[in-house]
């Protein structure tokens, strides 16, 4: 059960997009349509962005979308706003029956 | 709006064994499954293990499988996890996670995580 591997680090400009990339095996992400993201603030506990590849739960902000290919699941934030600054995780069920979290991905707005 | 709040969590030695509670309000307990989620200090998540919505299926991460068992009563709305032959890597925030359908992985709710450390 290693974790699915993902940036350590991204930044960007307010208004820009960034994309932080997801990245496992055809035993987990590149398997099941069971790809969700988790966006984390200092302290706090995790809150879904995406679910199931690329819905969007009530109350999240249409800047983030998501999508995979192959093996790779991907998160895009679209109009970078300095709320957005947090850690991000990808989560995907495994052929294990298990679910697998990532690396992390730490964005930073500049 | 679902509520979750653990307890259950401190300071224990090496090897000795700890019961981590879960209560949940605000929804119908028992007709979602419910996970447990670590965060080691300073590090990333992991998921520990999951229990379907009757109680009758429950997984495990391979770290923690044998050594910790997952539990609902769902008559007193509270998940369980049963701690045994702690080691220092367990140290971490657990966190109680509500999960649309079992292993789908879209935890819609958490509660606010209890810190427990493992250290002589």
């Amino acid at each position: 059960q290693s974790a699915l591997t993902q940036p350590a680090s991204l930044s960007g400009s307010p208004g820009q997009s960034i994309v932080i990339s997801c990245t496992g095996t055809s035993s987990d992400v590149g398997a099941y349509p069971y790809v969700s993201w988790y966006q984390q603030h200092p302290g706090k506990a995790p809150k879904v962005m995406i679910y199931e590849v690329n819905n969007r739960p009530s109350g999240v902000s249409s800047r983030f979308s998501g999508s995979k290919s192959g093996n790779t699941a991907s998160l895009t934030i679209s109009g970078l706003q300095a709320e957005d600054e947090a850690d991000y995780y990808c989560c995907s069920y495994t052929s294990s029956s298990t679910l697998v979290f990532g690396t992390g991905t730490k964005v930073t707005v500049l | 709006e679902a509520q979750l709040l653990e307890s259950g969590g401190g300071l224990v030695q090496p090897g000795v064994s700890l019961r981590l509670s879960c209560a949940g309000s605000g929804f119908t307990f028992r007709s979602y499954a419910m996970n447990w989620v670590r965060q080691a200090p300073g590090k990333g998540l992991e998921w520990v293990s999951v229990i379907s919505g009757s109680g009758g299926s429950a997984y495990y991460a391979d770290s923690v499988k044998g050594r910790f068992t997952i539990s609902r009563d769902n008559s007193k709305n509270t998940l369980y996890l049963q701690m045994n032959s702690l080691r220092a890597e367990d140290t971490a925030v657990y966190y109680c996670a509500k999960e649309q359908d079992i292993l789908n992985g879209y935890f819609d709710s958490w509660g606010q995580g209890t810190l427990v450390t493992v250290s002589s």
